[in-house]
């Protein structure tokens, strides 16, 4: 059983577009993260999520928006692609927010080009 | 402001032992957290330091000294396989992860 999925594995659009990428886990976490990975393989948080509060890095667009249907899904939308969006983007679980020991479990990554 | 400082890339040989460093500098401090991450996959975990210290598991270790800010990871025994990024995360007292940009490491036969 896959403990942090994500889909879809590959994204291609063209700009201006607005798509989504889902991001479910099973592990019973009670906090998710999207994080952006770019072409130099620096990891980026751009957003934490638990049933409480959303924390949001202020360096992201705000054409970026997570939305979280249920304690298990954090979704991320995109509108308005930029060729600076292309990137992989890999979501996250960890079981409670504020646990020194957390372990954050990441999902496969969406690898997203910007035509 | 929070930084994060590791070497971009190591190159080591199939058997031998390497030891990949990283300094931080934090709003406060929760742990040291190093994760390794294959070409094209997600980071996975592989260890955790709060407290001075060498923290031994299997092949891998990680040291940490909260005062010096700096932590490594020491790898023995290298097999192919190891040939990774590692990247370096300190968790800061927000208990936000900081993320380094990761040490590609390439094992040679």
């Amino acid at each position: 059983d896959t403990a942090v999925s994500q889909t879809p594995k590959y994204l291609v659009t063209q700009m201006g577009n607005d798509k989504s990428i889902k991001c479910e886990q099973n592990l019973g976490h009670d906090t998710m993260y999207w994080y952006k990975q770019d072409s130099k393989k620096f990891l980026k948080i751009m957003f934490s999520y638990n049933n409480k509060e959303l924390i949001i890095n202020e360096t992201v667009p705000n054409r970026f928006s997570p939305k979280s249907p249920d304690k298990a899904h954090l979704n991320l939308h995109i509108n308005s692609l930029e060729l600076g969006d292309s990137a992989v983007y890999f979501c996250a679980s960890s079981p409670l927010a504020g646990d020194v020991t957390d372990t954050q479990y990441f999902g496969p990554g969406t690898r997203l080009t910007v035509l | 402001g929070q930084n994060i400082d590791q070497p971009t890339e190591m190159t080591a040989t199939e058997g031998a032992i390497v030891q990949i460093n990283c300094t931080y500098q934090t709003s406060g401090f929760n742990g040291l957290f190093w994760y390794q991450q294959h070409a094209g996959e997600a980071p996975t975990f592989l260890s955790y330091n709060v407290l001075d210290g060498l923290e031994e598991k299997g092949r891998f270790s990680s040291f940490l000294s909260r005062s010096k800010g700096y932590s490594y990871l020491l790898l023995k025994e290298l097999q192919m396989k190891d040939s990774a990024s590692y990247l370096c995360a300190a968790m800061d007292s927000n208990y936000q992860l900081i993320w380094g940009a990761g040490t590609k490491l390439i094992i040679k036969p």
